[in-house]
């Protein structure tokens, strides 16, 4: 079965701009969440989509924004970027997340540097 | 609201040396713990994860964890690290039932650095 991919693997912005990440999880998983990994404040829960519907939000401003398509690819959004939000951006996925049993599995991460 | 507390941010240890990475949690309600090990410009990998039952759990790559409810710990074990073990590992809480959907609550890491 092949893994959670992520694209683009980096990307840099300057700050103003938004930026779109995308996630395909695994096969047959329907739920996506997304983290934020920094130094400063380690991995951090933005939020989580199934069946296209968000069910679960982290302490992010509202720049920060989600969506999930019928296929259970996932995308998030970043609007006017600014220097903090320069992270390494990781989804996972997993069949239902809702139990808090199921293993997350997670992408390889999207690195985002913003100028 | 639950929190987790790696102890140590790094850890060096000599090849075939056993190793220890500690974890304690706090939470109000029940979780479910794990251990995830990242490797450079990689995403997270689970090592182990506790639900329920023995309170000892084994992992791939020989890890093994122990929880202790009392202590409210969750602290990773390795009999004999080899230099391949250099990584980031991270351990994480999960709540209990479906108020918290997919969301995992991590520590800030600790570096294992395994040294020939």
């Amino acid at each position: 079965k092949a893994g959670v991919t992520q694209t683009p693997r980096y990307l840099i912005k300057t700050r103003g701009q938004q930026v779109t990440l995308s996630c395909s999880p695994i096969s047959g998983h329907r739920s996506v969440s997304w983290y934020q990994q920094t130094p400063g404040q380690g991995l951090q829960f933005l939020f989580e989509y199934f069946s296209e519907t968000q069910r679960n939000k982290g302490n992010f401003p509202g720049r920060f924004s989600g969506r999930q398509f019928s296929n259970s690819r996932s995308e998030m959004n970043v609007s006017t970027l600014e220097l903090g939000d320069s992270a390494l951006y990781l989804c996972a996925s997993s069949f239902s997340g809702g139990s808090g049993t199921d293993t997350q599995y997670f992408g390889p991460g999207t690195r985002l540097t913003v100028l | 609201a639950q929190s987790v507390t790696q102890l140590d941010s790094q850890v060096p240890v000599f090849e075939e040396a056993p190793v220890e990475l500690r974890c304690n949690y706090s939470s109000s309600v029940s979780v479910y713990l794990f251990w995830y090990v990242q490797y450079p410009n990689q995403g997270l990998q689970l090592l182990l994860k506790y639900l329920s039952g023995s309170t000892l759990v084994k992992g791939i790559n020989g890890f093994e964890a122990e929880f202790n409810k009392s202590q409210t710990s969750f602290h990773l074990r390795k009999p004999s690290v080899h230099i391949s073990d250099t990584a980031e590992y991270f351990c994480a809480v999960s709540v209990v039932g479906s108020g918290n959907t997919g969301k995992l609550i991590f520590g800030q890491g600790t570096t294992l650095q395994v040294k020939p």
